[in-house]
């Protein structure tokens, strides 16, 4: 089973108007962080925002909120005031604590969600 | 504060050879993890290492090496490459484990 599913494999949106990317994940672990991170065409992997599985408020950066809703394990992220800037593919990423309770690096990612913004 | 830097930023390899990438992390960061992406297979979890050990590893075979020095660089090593390997490969650091993760621009290989 897909741990990070993103189900938008492209998305639209006009400059300044809002946009939310959707993005599912499952895990049986009660410690988690989920993350989001945009890739331009240059390839580099910039972190945006970052929600904890025991974050009682939604995680905001900036133009970039997460939609945390832990009972329907989902955590969209939602780009008010769209700029043509942010144009570029988008990861859901999310990582478990091992069995220890330890939080080790490694992420899962979904398979992303390419923005286009139009002028 | 400088950001994580990759080199090469391309690279170009004939089937066979091997090759080294190179992975300097934030200053003060001491966990380097590294990521192959591919647009059939999208982003897949390599290796991590943390104060100069492997603490994690995904599924990959053993032609798929790395390594970290004292200083918290890290370099990643791929031993009788063929064509699959041609990929974009990331690495991130972080302060710790478990914390926040910034990737460098990665490394582009290809095998021809």
């Amino acid at each position: 089973a897909q741990k990070i599913t993103q189900t938008q494999p492209g998305m639209f949106v006009q400059e300044k108007e809002a946009v939310t990317l959707d993005c599912t994940y499952d895990t049986s672990d009660p410690s988690y962080g989920l993350f989001w991170y945009k890739q331009p065409s240059s390839g580099e992997m910039i972190f945006l925002i970052y929600q904890g599985s025991y974050d009682q408020q939604n995680a905001t950066e900036g133009r970039y909120s997460l939609n945390f809703q832990k009972a329907r394990k989902s955590a969209n992220l939602v780009i008010s005031a769209s700029q043509l800037g942010d144009s570029a593919m988008y990861f859901c990423a999310m990582r478990e604590a091992n069995a220890g309770g330890t939080s080790y690096g490694k992420l899962t990612f979904g398979q992303g969600t390419i923005l286009t913004v139009h002028p | 504060k400088a950001g994580v830097t990759q080199t090469p930023r391309y690279l170009i390899k004939t089937r066979g050879q091997q090759v080294t990438l190179s992975c300097s992390p934030i200053s003060g960061h001491r966990s380097v993890s590294w990521y192959q992406q591919t647009p059939g297979q999208g982003l897949q979890f390599l290796f991590e290492y943390f104060s100069e050990t492997q603490r994690n590893k995904g599924n990959f075979p053993g032609r798929f090496s790395g390594r970290q020095f004292s200083n918290s660089r890290s370099e990643m090593n791929v031993s009788t490459l063929e064509l699959g390997d041609s990929a974009l490969y990331l690495c991130a650091s972080s302060f710790s484990l478990g914390a926040e993760a910034f990737f460098g621009q990665g490394t582009r290989l290809t095998v021809v």
